[in-house]
């Protein structure tokens, strides 16, 4: 069965712009979650979509959004790039949301960097 | 919000040897999931071990066990007969009762494992 896919693995932006990132979970997941990694703030949990609706929401500000499709695959964007965006964007999906031992399963990242 | 605290950056153990890295919590709830994720470096992240707060039993996974302390909140994990593979950053994870897929991470410990 393949594995959490994300494309694309690396981007570079310059500040101001807006940015597509997707992930496709593994076949049969329904929940996606996404999270950036940072030096600074580590692991930080930016949202999850479970059947097309976003289901929570973490302490990010509103140029971060996201969607998902009906075929799970789930896109985040971010609209007026800043400095600090710079990260590694990582999504994971698992069955189901709802489920405390519900493992997530994280694809390779997407490295974004703005100039 | 949960905090997760892993208060060593870097450890570095033998090859062969047993090494224990350190995680304490914050949390007002009684029942809740555990997790430790292994980030090799540019490679996906994948689950180690997981721990319910419910279940007194220390869980383990082959090589991998953990110490779970529910009253002082502490969740260590024990790599023993370490291997050149283990070399990563590792994560502690919490995961609240209601299953949410939206984990609060720690900042991570560095492990080197020195032939």
């Amino acid at each position: 069965k393949a594995g959490v896919t994300q494309t694309p693995r690396y981007l570079i932006k310059t500040r101001g712009q807006q940015v597509t990132l997707s992930c496709s979970p593994i076949s049969g997941h329904r929940s996606v979650s996404w999270y950036q990694q940072t030096p600074g703030q580590g692991l930080q949990f930016l949202f999850e979509y479970f059947s097309e609706t976003q289901r929570n929401k973490g302490n990010f500000p509103g140029r971060f959004s996201g969607r998902q499709f009906s075929n799970s695959r789930s896109e985040m964007n971010v609209s007026t790039l800043e400095l600090g965006d710079s990260a590694l964007y990582l999504c994971a999906s698992s069955l189901a949301t709802g489920v405390p031992g519900n493992e997530q399963f994280f694809g390779p990242g997407t490295r974004l960097t703005v100039l | 919000a949960q905090t997760v605290t892993q208060s060593q950056p870097e450890m570095s153990v033998q090859e062969a040897e047993t090494v224990t890295l350190s995680c304490t919590y914050d949390t007002s709830e009684s029942d809740y999931y555990l997790f430790w994720y292994k980030q090799p470096p540019s490679r996906q992240m994948i689950l180690v071990i997981r721990q319910e707060a419910y279940k007194q039993q220390n869980a383990t996974e082959n090589r991998f066990s953990v110490n779970f302390q529910k009253a002082a909140k502490s969740f260590s994990l024990k790599i023993s007969d370490s291997q050149l593979g283990d070399a990563a950053m590792y994560f502690c994870a919490y995961r609240d009762q209601t299953g949410a897929n939206n984990l609060f991470f720690g900042t991570g410990t560095r492990l080197t494992v020195i032939p």
